[in-house]
């Protein structure tokens, strides 16, 4: 199993662009998750999806858009780039919301 | 709201030093907690948990224990090596979907 893969590792966006940060995992996992990490912080909740076709909000989702077509994939938008989206993003998997999470390696993305 | 709060670092540590990592929590249930380690450049992984009162989580020489009486799950270890060289985050999950993570501790060991 290769687990949690995300794509791309490092990118660097001009204010206004957009990109989608891929997230694909193996495990059959119900449960997924977008966080960011911000420098000398902890991670903060984007978005989160319960299974395919079902996403909500967490904690700081706005900026993006997230989509569950599949079990596996669970992409994450980012429509107008702006300098506070500055930050690496790591996306998890869970079996059941009270499993542990397995995360990727992250994202981390530059907005100049 | 709920929350975790970890000890502030850098902390650098000789080898075979003691550690302890401090780590207090604000809920309102009874919440699971959790020490994630993210080693350079790569994703968190899970360290150990412990979900009820009196719990103690352990592995890799690690251990926490869940104090309901002092709202805290200190990470600690007798002896650590250079390999331990990582960040270290406390977390809690209440019943539902939503972690809460503390802002991480870097630790570096040197030889």
């Amino acid at each position: 199993n290769a687990g949690v893969t995300q794509t791309p590792k490092f990118r660097i966006l001009k204010i206004g662009q957009s990109m989608t940060l891929q997230c694909t995992q193996d495990m059959n996992h119900n449960y997924m998750y977008w966080y960011r990490q911000d420098p000398g912080m902890g991670l903060k909740l984007i978005y989160y999806s319960v299974g395919a076709g079902i996403t909500d909000k967490g904690e700081v989702p706005n900026g993006y858009n997230v989509s569950r077509s599949t079990t596996e994939d669970f992409p994450l938008r980012l429509e107008l780039a702006a300098p506070s989206q500055t930050s690496v993003y790591f996306c998890a998997s869970s079996y059941q919301a009270y499993n542990e999470q397995f995360f990727g390696p992250g994202t981390r993305l530059t907005v100049l | 709201g709920d929350s975790v709060t970890q000890m502030e670092g850098p902390v650098t540590l000789s080898e075979e030093a003691f550690l302890t990592i401090n780590c207090t929590y604000t809920a309102t249930g009874y919440p699971s907690l959790f020490w994630y380690v993210q080693y350079p450049g790569e994703g968190l992984q899970l360290l150990l948990k412990a979900t009820k009162a009196d719990d103690k989580g352990s592995n890799k020489g690690f251990e926490a224990t869940y104090r309901k009486e002092t709202t805290s799950f200190h990470l600690e270890k007798g002896s650590v090596q250079v390999s331990d060289s990582a960040v270290y985050f406390c977390a809690l999950r209440l019943t539902g979907n939503q972690f809460y993570f503390g802002t991480g501790t870097s630790l570096t060991v040197i030889p």
